[in-house]
């Protein structure tokens, strides 16, 4: 079993459409989750960090943790072509490096 | 130039070649590192260096060859490389080896082994 699991996609959705991210993960030791996204040809950039469970807003991005299912979701609102990318969730314990799903692939058309 | 770059961006060789990926970082940063991105696969680990010191070797082959001689500046040096090799090679700086700190990634070098 992967550390970590994430639908590769591609995931296909209309402008202005809610767009729904997510990764399950094994390691019950993760602490720090982050969501990158990755243009292509580019490297991967740093979108949204949470500590443990909860919510973060930041904008249209909204990132969830639930630690008792294992599971974490990146939620866009209003999604914009612009937003078309891989989106790679990552996690870590604190005091080891970063684990990566393999990243979701989502196209937004106008 | 800002951000961490990496050159080249694009790099063909032969099985029976020797070249080096270079990465710079402008952030002021002390840990950086290689990772390997292939297709539907995770990003995979591969070295990290703190203060200039490997402190990580991810069970790569020797073939791949990593130089760190401050902490602006990291190599990748490659010889005798298999098709399999094939990938986007990223380097990303953090301010700090702990892994909580954020990740800076460059933009990549997009390897073809022939």
């Amino acid at each position: 079993q992967k550390e970590v699991e994430q639908d590769p996609g591609p995931l296909s959705v209309p402008e202005g459409a809610i767009v729904s991210l997510n990764c399950t993960y094994s390691n019950s030791a993760f602490q720090y989750f982050m969501w990158y996204r990755q243009y292509s040809r580019k490297g991967p950039e740093l979108l949204m960090y949470t500590y443990s469970s909860g919510n973060k807003e930041d904008g249209r991005f909204t990132a969830q943790v639930d630690k008792s299912s294992k599971y974490i979701s990146l939620f866009i609102r209003d999604s914009q072509p612009s937003d078309s990318a891989t989106y790679l969730c990552a996690m870590n314990t604190g005091f080891q490096k970063l684990v990566f799903g393999t990243g979701t692939r989502l196209l937004v058309s106008p | 130039e800002t951000g961490v770059t990496q050159t080249p961006r694009h790099l063909v060789m032969g099985m029976t070649n020797k070249k080096s990926l270079k990465c710079e970082q402008h952030l002021g940063h002390n840990a950086m590192y290689w990772y390997k991105q292939s297709a539907k696969k995770p990003l995979e680990l591969m070295f990290v260096y703190n203060f200039k010191e490997q402190t990580e070797n991810n069970s790569v082959p020797s073939r791949f060859s990593p130089e760190c001689p401050n902490s602006s500046h990291l190599f990748l040096h490659l010889h005798t490389l298999q098709p399999e090799d094939s990938a986007l090679y990223l380097c990303a700086s953090s301010q700090e080896l702990t892994s909580v700190e954020t990740q800076y990634f460059g933009p990549g070098t997009r390897l073809l082994v022939l």
